[in-house]
């Protein structure tokens, strides 16, 4: 599995937008960009995922370097409910079980 | 989506003993997975959880350890044999759904064991 590096921590604050970044430098033509969070004291949840175009859904958008060796997620206006480890992962199509890094882990400041 | 219970939430377990966890689905899946979480670390897959057939185990998990049952496509528990502290962890099961999109998995809550 290609392997990705992220931050081990970012901070921000409230109500401000959140860039997280992701290197992913041996990405595959077929691999896809996961974008996982924990919140504590739970089981990870999907947040996005996208191939080559950027991707926006209602919590977050996916911003997709051109040569995708890179990518940013990108949480509009933080809560204090979005402090939580942000996981980036490359899966292939159709590929279910997920090979999870260390992630980022953010913190939100009121 | 799915929604995927799992029993116990959490449990205090003595060493040496054996504690099977219950993974439950609300729909029909083809793969089921658990996975492991140790204290502050990420989140390590321990096997595939196969209807029908053995469960496939990644490298440095054993069945002997975590013998895996799934009887249907809804269903399937991990057993942690012999436990020891080293066995203190969060256990997750975790499906795949397959959309138009591409596939989105979904995570249960875990299973919390101390091993004293």
């Amino acid at each position: 599995d290609a392997k990705t590096t992220q931050p081990n921590s970012m901070e921000s604050n409230e109500e401000e937008p959140v860039h997280l970044p992701c290197n992913h430098s041996t990405i595959s033509g077929t691999d896809y960009i996961h974008w996982y969070r924990q919140l504590p004291s739970q089981g990870p949840e999907y947040v996005i995922h996208g191939l080559t175009s950027n991707v926006n859904n209602r919590m977050a958008s996916l911003a997709i370097a051109e040569d995708r060796k890179s990518s940013t997620l990108i949480l509009h206006r933080a809560t204090l409910r979005d402090a939580a480890v942000y996981y980036c992962i490359l899966s292939l199509q159709g590929a279910q079980k997920l090979v999870f890094g260390q992630g980022t882990r953010l913190t939100i400041n009121p | 989506s799915a929604v995927i219970s799992q029993k116990p939430s959490r449990d205090i377990c003595q060493r040496g003993t054996s504690l099977t966890i219950q993974c439950q689905v609300d729909s029909q899946v083809t793969m089921m997975f658990w996975y492991r979480q140790q204290p502050g670390q990420s989140l390590t897959l321990i096997a595939t959880a196969n209807q029908g057939s053995e469960a496939t185990y990644e490298s440095g998990f054993v069945i002997d350890k975590f013998p895996i049952s799934r009887p249907n496509l809804t269903f399937s528990t991990l057993t942690v044999s012999n436990m020891s502290p080293e066995d203190s962890s969060i256990y997750l099961c975790s499906v795949g759904l397959l959309h138009r999109a591409g596939n989105t998995i979904y995570f249960g809550e875990g299973s919390w064991l101390t091993v004293v």
